[in-house]
């Protein structure tokens, strides 16, 4: 059974703080992983994704990756109240199309 | 552009009916998939295809029904509805191989009572 494994949280930051995301993931031969973010009764929407090991950085987020440790992460730099939502780390299954989500971390950024 | 379009978004079943969940997209996209949500949980895969005509099962099929007769239609099919299957369902597709993630719809919410 492949696996992402998150800590559910909920991670409380305050406003203009880094706040860091973790996961890891059991298959070895994924080779791509996903952050999307998800708003209470909405659905999830792509922030970023990871190819190699090393850090991708888009704007306020940087994602990380080693893929000798099976861990993906996600740092949020001056998090902002509208950053508040979970935030769920996926990873493509070798050999197919399809992804493996984790269960979310809850971020809550306070003003 | 619609994106991904899924339909109802919302509705009650009795134990034992049967209701087709429906969705579109307008991005040309060879893949799609199908996700359940329940609370406090990640998505797990139902169903998957590839193109036109193929479909397989992803984590957790029993119980549910696809087909692919066109690149832009993936329905859902639920026989025999039990409370089980209250959950939220996405729809999601993708380019070939989801090397750039998905694009979700906007979930249709299921009770089953």
């Amino acid at each position: 059974q492949k696996e992402v494994e998150q800590n559910s949280g909920p991670l409380s930051v305050p406003e203009g703080a880094i706040a860091s995301l973790n996961c890891t993931y059991s298959d070895r031969g994924s080779q791509s992983f996903f952050w999307y973010r998800q708003y209470s009764g909405k659905s999830p929407e792509l922030i970023m994704f990871i190819y190699s090991n090393g850090d991708k950085e888009d704007g306020r987020f940087t994602a990380q990756l080693n893929k000798a440790s099976q861990y993906v992460s996600l740092l949020i730099r001056d998090s902002q109240p509208s950053d508040s939502a979970t935030y769920l780390c996926a990873a493509m299954n070798s050999g197919y199309s399809t992804l493996t989500f984790g269960k979310g971390t809850m971020l809550l950024v306070s003003p | 552009n619609a994106g991904v379009t899924q339909t109802p978004k919302f509705r009650i079943l009795k134990i034992g009916q049967s209701m087709t969940l429906q969705c579109t997209q307008d991005m040309n996209h060879n893949y799609m998939y199908w996700y359940r949500q329940d609370p406090g949980m990640g998505l797990k895969l139902i169903y998957y295809s590839v193109g036109a005509g193929i479909t397989d099962k992803g984590e957790v099929p029993n119980g549910y029904n696809v087909s692919r007769s066109t690149t832009e239609d993936f329905p859902l099919r639920l026989e025999l509805a039990a409370p089980s299957q209250t959950s939220v369902y996405f729809c999601a597709s993708s380019y070939v191989s989801g090397d750039y993630g998905y694009t979700f719809g906007s979930g249709t919410r299921l009770t089953v009572v």
